[in-house]
């Protein structure tokens, strides 16, 4: 069974870095896309960005001016920083896998999501 | 961005009757006059998503067949033929054409 868990910090300062980390057992991260995705309190779901375990990485152009996606595959692992936080960047972060390979999505897998604060 | 616009917010429903979910697009989610790139999710709560529909009408794996998606271009409806208890939270759609990928506000489904 493929399974994802977010894993980092739960209140991070105005200003600094969010860092996020999904940890994926049950399946290689080869031949798919591996994403972020984020949900306000108004509850909308927001696409941050994918990575493919080769590297190709897509970024929401709202955000992409502040953000980074990786993966480590010997780890089984991606991650995401998202730089200069503000209050709004508060929000559960989760993170999906994109089955539809060669194409991004859709997202079949996703993880339990982790609640990040932004707040001094 | 591709707008993604959903309605009704708020859907409440008899156990056994139907339930009828639209989802509209600013353009359309046609790729090459075969696929539609329209998903749909649903979030029961404190849950992640799930992936009910998609590339507009496909049923994910172990989804119920009482579920079905349809439409193209900028018009797309979910439906449940007859809602149980289990179907309560909250379902979106979302466009997967372009990036960035964007979803509608969410439709709240309670019994």
């Amino acid at each position: 069974q493929v399974q994802l868990q977010e894993s980092g910090p739960g209140l991070v300062k105005p200003s600094e870095t969010l860092s996020l980390t999904c940890t994926v057992s049950g399946a290689s991260l080869s031949n798919y896309y591996w994403s972020w995705i984020r949900q306000s309190p108004e509850k909308r779901l927001e696409w941050i960005a994918y990575v493919s375990n080769s590297g190709a990485t897509a970024y929401n152009p709202s955000l992409m001016s502040r953000l980074s996606i990786s993966v480590d595959t010997s780890q089984n692992q991606f991650s995401l920083k998202l730089n200069s936080v503000t209050p709004t960047d508060t929000a559960v972060y989760f993170c999906a896998r994109g089955s539809g390979y060669p194409t991004p999505t859709p997202f079949d897998f996703w993880g339990p999501g982790t609640l990040v604060t932004v707040s001094s | 961005d591709i707008v993604v616009t959903q309605s009704p917010l708020s859907l409440s429903v008899i156990p056994g009757e139907p339930a009828s979910i639209s989802c509209r697009s600013s353009q359309s989610l046609a790729y090459r006059n075969v696929d539609e790139y329209l998903d749909w999710y649903l979030q029961k709560p404190g849950q992640a998503p799930r992936l009910l529909i998609y590339l507009g009408s496909n049923r994910a794996s172990g989804v119920p067949d009482r579920f079905s998606g349809s439409g193209s271009g900028t018009e797309f409806t979910l439906k449940i033929t007859r809602v149980e208890a289990e179907d309560v939270g909250v379902y979106f759609c979302m466009q997967t054409l372009e990036i960035p990928y964007t979803s509608g506000q969410g439709t709240k489904l309670d019994i």
